[in-house]
């Protein structure tokens, strides 16, 4: 079984500054790592993944997250914001074996952005 | 690509009635999840579906919960009788086993009054 903690509930900043949203993963098998992202009154959408390889991904609107195995973590980090980012943010886990495509999703994190 | 469909949007009902939501998953897509997200509890797998057969349903939370998926177009979670507690937003995810991305419908809002 995985579980994912994501210790800020809410993170406010303040436009073009840096951020990052921390997500740490407890599981006893490999796993793959997700951040979804939901904007007001919308489902989750994939905002990056990483399932092998590099273990620094990015999505296509400057978010990147790095998978760290030493230390469970995957933390999303852009080095600045824009309104249009203020969302909730999901951290996710699935295994690499067993389990179908079943995901663990953290708590989330609200991104406030603010002029 | 249509996306996941999820109806109704909103449905308001008061307690003790039948509720029941329907999802129509993307065309392709053999794994089906349901997910209900309130503030205390954050988004919680209820139960999920792959080739139409239930896998796990270990996050349904009791025997007023019960979810179908009689064919690969088609699946509808029924919540009989419905209760206040019940009222969320309540997500259908699908993807094609072996990939790792889930797609989300734009969910229904319940309020059971």
């Amino acid at each position: 079984a995985q579980s994912v903690t994501q210790l800020d509930s809410q993170v406010p900043v303040f436009e073009e500054a840096p951020v990052e949203l921390r997500c740490n993963y407890s599981s006893s098998v490999s796993v793959y790592l997700f951040w979804y992202v939901q904007y007001p009154n919308q489902g989750l959408q994939l905002l990056l993944k990483y399932l092998s390889g590099s273990t620094l991904v990015e999505s296509i609107n400057g978010f990147e997250a790095e998978f760290n195995k030493s230390q469970t973590s995957f933390h999303l980090r852009k080095p600045s914001v824009h309104i249009s980012d203020t969302a909730e943010y999901f951290c996710a886990v699935s295994g690499v074996t067993g389990g179908g495509n079943k995901l663990t999703f953290g708590t989330g994190t609200q991104l406030k952005v603010e002029l | 690509d249509a996306g996941v469909i999820q109806s109704p949007r909103h449905e308001v009902t008061e307690m003790g009635q039948e509720v029941t939501l329907r999802c129509k998953p993307i065309s392709g897509h053999n794994s089906l999840f349901w997910y209900r997200q309130t503030m205390m509890r954050g988004l919680e797998l209820l139960i999920y579906f792959n080739n139409n057969v239930p896998i796990d349903d270990s996050g349904m939370p009791e025997d007023r919960f019960s979810a179908k998926m009689p064919n690969a177009s088609f699946s509808t979670l029924k919540i009989q009788p419905s209760e206040p507690r019940d009222s969320a937003v309540y997500f259908c995810a699908s993807t094609q086993l072996g990939n790792n991305e889930q797609y989300f419908g734009p969910g229904t809002r319940l309020t059971v009054t």
